[in-house]
């Protein structure tokens, strides 16, 4: 059972343009969510989070919005860059004691010069 | 430099062939996980450690051990290797208060 999922394997955009990475989640227990961005053959490392008593964070270009009634994440990236070319996973977790962290499938974003 | 080292990077080892990976972190980090990548399932969690002395399972324990006797390290060991354990292996820290995780370079692992 996937708790965390994103639907879009990939996805392509144009240098300045916005990127929207897309995350549904199912558990309403989930109390925190993150990004996480992932070259090839480096680890992933982290890139903005949002609490449930958020609907929005920004840091810079990135944007997470939280959408709790329809369990929906999203990450808005503006203006899209050839550097932002990665793998994103959004990551999800239950509970401050555990900091056990559940992550989604991956999306690919390609930013086209 | 703050950093996640994994030793090996890279190892091909044959079915039932004890093997363990090692990962220490230099940020006296008390949280320390596991993390396996495989294609189209994302990244999924082993087992975690909140403290030393103190891990517990993540989503995809079995076949895997760990152990935290200090804080900067926690090995990941297969005793007992399997094909369907080849697999990208991340180990990744974290501060007992934040959620940001700093992964380390990753270990791929094939098992023949």
């Amino acid at each position: 059972d996937q708790q965390v999922k994103q639907n879009s394997p990939s996805l392509s955009v144009q240098e300045g343009r916005i990127s929207i990475l897309n995350c549904d989640y199912t558990n309403s227990m989930f109390d925190y969510f993150l990004w996480y961005k992932k070259y090839p053959a480096e680890g992933p490392t982290f890139l903005i989070s949002i609490s449930s008593i958020k609907d929005k964070n920004e840091d810079g270009r990135f944007t997470v919005f939280l959408n709790k009634s329809a369990k929906h994440l999203s990450l808005h990236i503006v203006p899209s860059q050839p550097g932002d070319s990665a793998v994103y996973f959004c990551a999800a977790s239950v509970g401050g004691a555990t900091n056990k962290l559940i992550f989604g499938t991956g999306t690919l974003l390609a930013v086209q010069p | 430099e703050a950093q996640v080292t994994q030793n090996p990077r890279y190892l091909i080892t044959v079915t039932g062939k004890k093997l363990t990976v090692t990962c220490s972190q230099n940020m006296n980090h008390e949280y320390m996980s596991w993390y396996r990548q495989d294609p189209g399932l994302g990244l999924r969690q082993i087992y975690y450690s909140m403290n030393v002395e103190v891990t517990d399972k993540g989503d995809v324990p079995e076949g895997y051990k760990v152990s935290r006797k200090e804080k900067r390290n926690f090995p990941l060991i297969l005793e007992s290797p399997s094909p369907n354990q080849t697999s990208l292996y991340f180990c990744a820290s974290a501060t007992g208060i934040y959620y940001e995780q700093y992964f380390g370079p990753g270990t791929r692992l094939t098992v023949t």
